[in-house]
């Protein structure tokens, strides 16, 4: 999906270190989010963002920050960074029905 | 409490034939869209298909449609004639009301044997 950058796509991290994952969106969409899946599960909200400006604890937000810095970025920030952080990230935007997904970023916590 | 549940961690469906892909969900809103999303091994999500709370005719896109039992809070993601590119793990989720929180099922994972 064009429309939806996600950076990086891979990572590996030392317990404790901190990382800011970033994610950007091109159509005009108010509403973003940030979901884990782990392995053979389903999406797991941590953040979402109805429109700029505002932020929302998801299903898991423990241990994550996010920042909606204008309509087109949403980062989702790891203060220290634990094994349990493991998984795969995913950013979404939203408008009205249409959705779409950046690429993922999987990130490994050692 | 889990608003989204799929309940059928995988199957597997001959080539040609149809599947029918349980979803069943949990709120108090009037106002709420339920959708699927497709994601193929190399792990993108494709949004697949909507349908709204009010919308009274069933949801269909191609090969896909949605059937939708609002009285059981039921929202079925039908595939007809399905092809081995359909094999893929398939996610319901659901947006309530006027909040923009998207929430996910637990997957079902299809299986296409030719």
């Amino acid at each position: 999906n064009a429309g939806v950058t996600q950076t990086p796509k891979f990572q590996v991290l030392k317990t404790g270190q901190s990382m800011t994952l970033q994610c950007a969106q091109d159509m005009n969409h108010n509403s973003m989010y940030w979901y884990r899946q782990d392995p053979g599960m389903g999406l797991r909200l941590i953040y979402y963002s109805a429109s700029e400006g505002t932020t929302d604890k998801g299903e898991v937000p423990n241990g994550y920050n996010v920042s909606r810095l204008n309509k087109r970025e949403f980062s989702l920030r790891l203060e220290s960074a634990a094994p349990s952080q493991t998984s795969v990230y995913f950013c979404a935007s939203l408008r009205g029905v249409m959705t779409f997904f950046g690429q993922g970023t999987r990130l490994t916590v050692v | 409490a889990q608003k989204i549940t799929q309940t059928q961690p995988g199957m597997f469906v001959q080539e040609k034939e149809a599947v029918t892909l349980d979803c069943t969900y949990d709120t108090s809103d009037q106002s709420y869209g339920l959708f699927w999303y497709k994601q193929p091994s190399s792990g993108e999500m494709i949004f697949l298909i909507y349908q709204g709370s009010y919308d009274e005719q069933n949801a269909t896109e191609g090969r896909y449609s949605l059937n939708f039992q609002k009285a059981r809070k039921s929202a079925n993601l039908v595939i007809s004639a399905s092809q081995l590119g359909d094999s893929a793990m398939y996610f319901c989720a659901m947006r309530e009301g006027s909040d923009y929180k998207l929430s996910f099922g637990a997957g079902t994972t299809v299986t296409v044997r030719a």
